[in-house]
């Protein structure tokens, strides 16, 4: 049973709009994270957050930007989606990286920009 | 800098042969090594985390184990549900709590 939730599940959009992917998670962690992650291929951290009002770019270079205004919500908005952005994103959170949980994962948007 | 090699990329076995996938690391003190399974389309699942060598975890079919180089996943006796990508994953002191994902072992049983 999730308590980390992804909507949509798949997007189809064109070229030039803006989108946002949702994620919000019940469990009351503090640290969130988005990954990219094409078929078959690893994981990219994109952004990650250890709170509210924080913030940071992760290891993969995105033209994507987040904010975390509540603790249980971290959107993910592309202002001008382009084909380059096709790809699956992930989200994640964790309450403390010491702990025997590991992250929790969401089941993840599929973009695809047309 | 912090690494994590998985090995092999890919592995086929039959029902009910027994198999180990590898996880090498390279990490500036361990603060955990984590396993997870993804199946396709999915996001991953955690199945494991191991915090020192010699620890071992069980669940089900697999085994996890820690070396202070290395990580095994040990399946025994797999079913063809047992079929997924396996993720190794560790964090280290130095990572400002971001773990360092590997690119994982492709895993079919073929019934």
């Amino acid at each position: 049973e999730a308590d980390i939730y992804q909507t949509p599940r798949y997007l189809v959009i064109g070229t030039g709009k803006k989108i946002t992917l949702e994620c919000s998670q019940t469990m009351g962690h503090d640290k969130m994270y988005w990954y990219q992650q094409d078929p078959g291929m690893e994981l990219h951290l994109i952004h990650y957050s250890y709170g509210v009002n924080s913030t940071e770019k992760g290891d993969l270079s995105s033209e994507s930007t987040v904010s975390r205004i509540r603790t249980e919500h971290f959107p993910l908005t592309l202002e001008s989606a382009r084909p380059s952005h096709t790809s699956q994103y992930l989200c994640a959170s964790s309450p403390d990286i010491g702990t025997n949980y590991g992250y929790t994962f969401g089941s993840g948007t599929r973009l695809t920009v047309v | 800098e912090d690494q994590v090699t998985q090995s092999p990329e890919a592995l086929r076995l039959q029902e009910g042969e027994s198999s180990s996938l590898n996880c090498s690391y390279t990490v500036s003190g361990l603060r955990g090594l984590f396993w997870y399974r993804q199946d396709p389309g999915k996001g991953p699942e955690f199945l494991f985390t191991l915090y020192s060598a010699g620890e071992e975890k069980e669940k089900e079919r697999l085994k996890a184990t820690l070396t202070k180089k290395e990580s095994f996943l040990h399946i025994t006796a797999p079913k063809p549900e047992d079929s997924a990508t396996y993720l190794c994953a560790v964090l280290g002191y130095s990572s400002a709590s971001k773990i360092i994902f590997g690119s994982g072992t492709r895993l079919s049983i073929r019934p």
